[in-house]
């Protein structure tokens, strides 16, 4: 089955600076999302990307797949206290429907 | 909605009782998703629905879990006899068809059940 490993598990940084968290699979990915989830909330959305060396952005977040497609990180810009909560990478198994997700990276954001 | 609701938001229970927990997808949205996430963990995906059927249960853990869906909309998740493991944070998702590849699951916020 399909493994999704993310680095690091957690993560302290200071207001304004930047990040990187990177999220690996054991398997070629057919769809990765990435989602940011907040205690006492659920998953929101954050991107999605398909096919290999794609990049999107969305305000200060960029999400990148590599060209095999084994690989994603998610880069945030000038960090802001907003942006503090668990981001947590998903993979579509093999096209649709139920996602595997990696067990999470805690970022916190100290002003 | 404009979202996906469930309810309730907490749940306490005691060790072989029985609980539902209830998810109100986005209105239109035919897929509807469980999933449970447990401490420290990403998560485990449970049972989907595609309309008022289940299309793939595999991920329920033994046959003390059910979902249904009777309507196609409203979809109830049921635990028989349980048990201190499984307390977890359940979650719901939606989808507007689950046919397509990459189409984007919009979550609940989770029912937090403890079991004592």
């Amino acid at each position: 089955s399909q493994e999704l490993e993310q680095s690091p598990q957690s993560l302290i940084v200071q207001e304004g600076k930047n990040l990187t968290i990177n999220c690996t699979s054991s398997k070629t990915l057919y769809g990765l999302y990435w989602y940011k989830q907040k205690y006492g909330e659920g998953l929101i959305f954050l991107m999605m990307l398909q096919k290999g060396g794609e990049e999107k952005s969305h305000e200060k977040i960029t999400a990148k797949l590599d060209e095999k497609k084994q690989q994603s990180s998610l880069h945030i810009t000038a960090s802001q206290p907003s942006h503090a909560g668990i981001y947590l990478c998903g993979a579509d198994k093999s096209g649709n429907t139920p996602l595997v997700f990696g067990k999470g990276t805690r970022l916190s954001v100290i002003a | 909605g404009a979202g996906v609701s469930q309810t309730p938001s907490n749940k306490v229970t005691e060790k072989g009782k029985y609980v539902e927990l209830r998810c109100d997808p986005i209105s239109g949205h035919t897929a509807l998703y469980w999933y449970r996430q447990s401490l420290g963990q990403g998560p485990e995906f449970l049972i989907y629905f595609q309309g008022t059927g289940a299309a793939d249960d595999s991920g329920l853990p033994n046959d003390r879990f059910f979902a249904v869906r009777p309507e196609g909309s409203v979809s109830t998740l049921k635990i028989q006899r349980t048990e201190r493991g499984d307390s977890a944070v359940y979650l719901c998702a939606s989808s507007l068809m689950g046919r397509e590849r990459w189409e984007t699951q919009y979550f609940g916020p989770g029912t937090r059940l403890l079991v004592l």
